[in-house]
């Protein structure tokens, strides 16, 4: 079983809709991700969060919010998708040593 | 701030080619050092990693060790094969563990 799961993996949705994507781990990890991938620009990192009671804001973090509601689980909102929110989302988690990043396997996401 | 430099691919090699791929960084202190590798409708995976000055991280045949005078981390294979075309990303983590920083990624096709 995959150790870090995202749901959905493929979503198109219109202008203006709510969208909520979540991810799910059992590494028993601290730290969860949201990164947002584009092509030619990497991975750039929305939002972050270290534990329960911990939420901080990546560089890309307009437009995005999120909830961790248990160790294991972390979703990313978008309260008005717009067409430029089109995207692959990953979810990571890692550890404290060296922060060692595991990847869900994505969330591709087209807003129309 | 901290970033990571990679080079512009897309990179095309015939089966059996020497690789490498060229990353240098800038950060302060002593970051971990990642190679991650995405093969095509995959999330990232951890290829390599270095958490200290010369430290050499090798894995499937890759190689890359971290060099601080030239604050690089070049990845090398000796002969590379159809399925190593994926794309793959140079990633440092900071001396606060915080966050990590992707490139923007380098795209391998290797053709027989």
């Amino acid at each position: 079983d995959a150790d870090v799961t995202q749901t959905p993996r493929n979503r198109i949705t219109k202008t203006g809709k709510r969208i909520m994507l979540e991810c799910s781990q059992t590494k028993g990890h601290d730290r969860m991700y949201w990164y947002r991938q584009d092509p030619g620009l990497g991975l750039r990192l929305i939002y972050y969060s270290f534990d329960v009671k911990d939420i901080n804001k990546g560089e890309i973090s307009d437009g995005y919010s999120v909830s961790r509601q248990a160790q294991a689980k972390f979703s990313l909102s978008l309260e008005s998708a717009i067409p430029n929110q089109t995207a692959l989302y990953f979810c990571a988690t890692s550890g404290w040593q060296d922060n060692e990043q595991f990847f869900g396997p994505g969330t591709r996401l087209t807003v129309l | 701030g901290d970033s990571v430099t990679q080079m512009e691919g897309p990179v095309t090699l015939s089966e059996e080619a020497f690789l490498t791929i060229n990353c240098t960084y800038t950060a302060t202190g002593y970051p971990s050092l990642f190679w991650y590798v995405q093969y095509p409708g995959e999330g990232l995976q951890l290829l390599l990693k270095a958490t200290k000055a010369d430290d050499k991280g090798s894995n499937k045949g890759f190689e890359a060790t971290y060099r601080k005078e030239t604050t690089s981390f070049h990845l090398e294979k000796g002969s590379v094969q159809v399925s190593d075309s994926a794309v793959y990303f140079c990633a440092l983590s900071g001396t606060s563990y915080d966050k990590v920083i992707f490139g923007p990624g380098t795209s391998l096709s290797v053709i027989p």
